[in-house]
């Protein structure tokens, strides 16, 4: 039981360049989530997902894009990456929402952007 | 919309002392309260997660309580160790919306 698995764990990229961050779960959960946290600025949610097929934006949305297409995986996309993507990315899922909704978080994606 | 606030945001203490960390929210109309433990560059780790139906959740030298009326909840860190060293965050999931909205978290370093 792996848990939460995010890939790569580190990626360096020029601005403008695209690329795709792959978070996966083994334990059935219906909801999903990805985080960017930055010094002084705390975990702020990106994008998140209530079940295979659906996405909905969260705080911080501009710039990602996401896919759900199997309930075990979540992709956040960069299409034209900026130096203020520049961040580390997490993964995170939940069997539910509301009351069933505790955490679990993958390791986490380093990204720079130059 | 509901703002979680953690008090203080570091906090340096020597081995061996009790400790209480803060966690308050602005709306007491909550589904649950999750702890987390993140240590420096990796994921952060659930620690108790407390229903709002619960008054506290115990796990080993920690825990945490639950007072919804006030907007507070406190994670207790009994005999702390210099392995406790790291970030806690609280995160709160408020009725209405099943998304949790997260404090900034609390720097711990327990020095020998």
């Amino acid at each position: 039981n792996a848990g939460v698995t995010q890939t790569p764990k580190f990626r360096v990229l020029k601005t403008g360049q695209s690329m795709t961050l792959l978070c996966a779960q083994d334990m059935n959960h219906e909801y999903m989530y990805w985080y960017r946290q930055d010094p002084g600025m705390g975990l702020r949610l990106i994008h998140y997902s209530v079940g295979e097929g659906t996405t909905a934006k969260g705080e911080v949305p501009d710039g990602y894009n996401v896919s759900r297409l199997k309930k075990q995986n979540f992709l956040l996309g960069l299409e034209s990456a900026a130096p203020s993507q520049t961040s580390v990315y997490f993964c995170a899922s939940s069997w539910m929402g509301g009351p069933y909704n505790e955490q679990f978080f993958g390791p986490g994606t380093r990204l720079t952007v130059l | 919309k509901q703002e979680v606030t953690q008090i203080p945001a570091a906090l340096s203490v020597p081995e061996g002392e009790n400790l209480v960390l803060n966690c308050s929210f602005t709306d007491s109309a909550i589904y649950n309260l999750q702890w987390f433990r993140q240590d420096p560059g990796k994921g952060l780790t659930s620690l108790l997660l407390i229903q709002s139906s619960q008054r506290e959740q115990t796990s080993g030298r920690l825990n945490a309580s639950l007072d919804k009326s006030s907007g507070r909840s406190t994670l207790y860190i009994a005999a702390s160790q210099p392995g406790d060293s790291a970030t806690y965050l609280c995160a709160v999931t408020s009725g209405g919306s099943y998304i949790p909205t997260f404090g900034r978290g609390t720097s711990l370093i327990v020095h020998p």
